[in-house]
């Protein structure tokens, strides 16, 4: 079973339409992300949640909306779609806490890449 | 704020080789996490290395080590015995609290056969 999973793996639309990707983990972890990588590698955090309560927000246009259902989910929808919106988009979950064995580390589903045309 | 810095955009190595990719940090709270992470060309994001700031000592997993030199506030990933796999992205990245990642802007390596 896919630790971090989500869906679609690859997108193709056109600029101004609007667009989902959905994110699910079973690692029972309480935060959830969603980071941004450009073309030039860079890993921008977009949004985090945690228990299913929004606890960051960066600076990112309010085309794009998260949304968690529960703790094990975290989609992304994005509205009027921009050339600048191609990228990865990749989820991530966390445990937090120092627990025994715990790392904290980010687990990463496989990235979803948008081109926007 | 919250910083962190990779100097290398790119590196060669030549394979059976250790090569050493450079991470510095800036943060003033004495609580955080360092962590490493390769990204191969297939995309995926794995998980090396784990470094706590009160760990007394430097990480290792395998063929990988940080070495933490706390002071200097550097967390530097020493890879040994390079192998054609290694080819990747690296990226250092460090946590505060555990909910909030801040990553560097990665270093592609080359290993040569």
């Amino acid at each position: 079973d896919t630790a971090v999973s989500q869906t679609p793996k690859y997108l193709v639309t056109q600029m101004g339409n609007d667009k989902s990707i959905k994110c699910e983990q079973n690692l029972g972890h309480d935060t959830m992300y969603w980071y941004k990588q450009d073309s030039k590698k860079f890993l921008k955090i977009m949004f985090s949640y945690n228990n299913k309560e929004l606890i960051i927000n960066e600076t990112v246009p309010n085309r794009f909306s998260p949304k968690s259902p529960d703790k094990a989910h975290l989609n992304l929808h994005i509205n009027s779609l921009e050339l600048g919106d191609s990228a990865v988009y990749f989820c991530a979950s966390s445990q937090e806490g120092r627990l025994a064995g715990n790392t904290g580390e980010l687990f990463f589903g496989e990235g979803s890449r948008l081109t926007v045309l | 704020a919250q910083k962190i810095t990779q100097t290398q955009p790119g590196m060669f190595v030549q394979e059976k080789e250790a090569v050493t990719l450079d991470c510095t940090y800036d943060t003033s709270d004495p609580s955080y996490g360092l962590f490493w992470y390769k990204q191969p060309s297939s995309g995926e994001m794995i998980f090396l290395i784990y470094q706590g700031s009160y760990d007394q000592q430097n990480a290792t997993e395998g063929r990988y080590s940080l070495n933490f030199q706390k002071a200097r506030k550097s967390a530097n990933l020493v890879i040994s015995a390079s192998q054609l796999g290694d080819s990747a992205m690296y990226f250092c990245a460090m946590t505060l609290y555990f909910n909030k990642f801040y990553f560097g802007s990665g270093t592609k390596l080359n290993v040569k056969p």
